[in-house]
């Protein structure tokens, strides 16, 4: 059964450090690995996707690595700002199947 | 493009009524989640669909919970008795599996459930 972990659960960092965000996951038998971020009270936002056959991804200010043979994604935030406090969470679809596995998420605040 | 579409976003019931929450996919998306989001228990899949027939429904808790999807534009979910321990974010996604597609989900809102 898969499992995914992140960690740590919860970061607060100075406004304009670059931060990771780590996630790893149990089964590298992996179709894609799909970054989210997630705010009090709303729904989940996706930041990047990245396919089995792709080692990063990349979108503004973020970059989504992925090393499946280590089971291991990272987000790396560049400059971070206050607006980027949230939640943010991995998840992983198998080979096989839709079912997506998520990790517990990552509370990121980001002080001015 | 509009998203994917929950109502309500809110609602309040008593203990014993019946809930109905629900779901537009995105247009052309066949396979649609349903989540539920505790404090608790973090997200949990309680059902999903492909080509609107349920595939995998083994997250939902107990019989009182049921999913329908009649079209590939709308589906629900609902909860019959209600009981305070349902009270939580129920999420909807979607995504297009198949080819050319990347699988990528995307959720809607949430309904935020409260059961007193």
């Amino acid at each position: 059964k898969q499992e995914v972990t992140q960690i740590p659960a919860a970061l607060s960092v100075p406004e304009g450090e670059n931060l990771v965000l780590n996630c790893s996951f149990t089964d590298s038998a992996i179709y894609n690995l799909q970054w989210f971020r997630q705010d009090p009270g709303k729904g989940l936002t996706s930041l990047l996707l990245i396919q089995s056959s792709q080692r990063e991804q990349t979108s503004g200010r973020l970059n989504a690595s992925l090393d499946k043979s280590s089971g291991r994604s990272t987000l790396y935030i560049a400059a971070s700002q206050p607006g980027d406090s949230a939640t943010y969470l991995c998840a992983v679809r198998p080979g096989a199947g839709n079912m997506l596995t998520f990790g517990g998420g990552t509370r990121l605040m980001v002080k001015p | 493009d509009a998203g994917v579409i929950q109502s309500p976003r809110h609602e309040v019931t008593e203990m014993g009524q019946e809930v109905t929450l629900r779901c537009k996919p995105i247009s052309g998306h066949n396979s649609l989640f349903w989540y539920r989001q505790t404090m608790m228990r973090g997200l949990e899949l309680l059902i999903y669909f492909n080509n609107n027939v349920p595939i995998d429904d083994s997250g939902m808790p107990e019989d009182r919970f049921s999913a329908k999807m009649p079209n590939a534009s709308f589906s629900t979910l609902k909860i019959q008795p209600s009981e305070p321990r349902d009270s939580a974010v129920y999420f909807c996604a979607s995504s297009y599996s198949g080819t050319g597609g990347t699988g990528e989900l995307f959720f809607g809102e949430g309904s935020r459930l409260t059961v007193l």
